[in-house]
């Protein structure tokens, strides 16, 4: 069965600490890995990895997926209030010219003052 | 910045009743998929719509479930007779072509009593 995992499953900081939130994954004919971050409503796209070993930066946030180990980590330095919010791993397998997202169960970020 | 809407914002219908959930995606993107979250729980995919027919549905898509492109700019969910296990939040996405990132809606909080 086709699975994601993230860990841990919430996190409690404070301004200014840095963070690494994990995803595994187990899928056949894997494709590619995003990161979503959720705060209220809907998921707001933050990063799409698709080859190991290549990261990816935005801003204070940067993310790296490892294909051979089958998981990727998101970093956020320096977090800020703003910061708060539910992370969500998705994988996307190889089924046809489409992606379906299988989404893992999300970590839950709290950066208080 | 281009984005995917939905109405309503919120549904709340009684058990037994047809709902219609309406999505605006971006307006290049070609790829179109719904998804669900029940509160507290995982995204889940429910269906990927491609060239006016439905590419992929989960097994959650049962015969209750449809969709469609009235015209070229909407894309709805039906469900014909809700349950109360309907109740969840339903959100849209679109990508450009398969393989790209998905952008998604605010979602639509159904509430089936």
């Amino acid at each position: 069965e086709d699975k994601v995992v993230q860990s841990p499953l919430s996190l409690v900081v404070h301004e200014g600490d840095t963070v690494t939130l994990n995803c595994s994954y187990e899928v056949t004919n894997f494709r590619s890995l995003l990161w979503y971050k959720q705060e209220k409503k809907a998921p707001t796209f933050l990063f799409m990895l698709t080859s190991s070993g290549i990261e990816k930066k935005s801003g204070r946030l940067s993310s790296i997926l490892d294909k051979k180990e089958l998981f990727s980590i998101l970093n956020i330095t320096a977090t800020q209030t703003g910061d708060s919010a539910v992370y969500l791993c998705a994988v996307t397998m190889f089924s046809g010219g489409y992606n379906k997202l299988i989404f893992g169960a999300g970590t839950r970020l709290a950066v208080h003052p | 910045e281009p984005e995917v809407t939905q109405t309503p914002s919120h549904q709340v219908t009684q058990m037994g009743q047809e709902v219609i959930l309406r999505c605006v995606p971006i307006s290049n993107h070609l790829y179109f998929y719904w998804y669900r979250q029940i509160l507290g729980q995982k995204v889940e995919f429910l269906v990927s719509f491609y060239n006016n027919e439905i590419s992929e549905k989960s097994e959650i898509f049962d015969d209750q479930f449809s969709v469609e492109r009235p015209d070229g700019s909407n894309f709805t969910l039906k469900i014909r007779s809700t349950k109360l296990e309907d109740s969840a939040m339903y959100f849209c996405a679109s990508s450009w072509q398969g393989s790209y990132e998905q952008y998604f809606g605010p979602g639509t909080r159904l509430t089936v009593t």
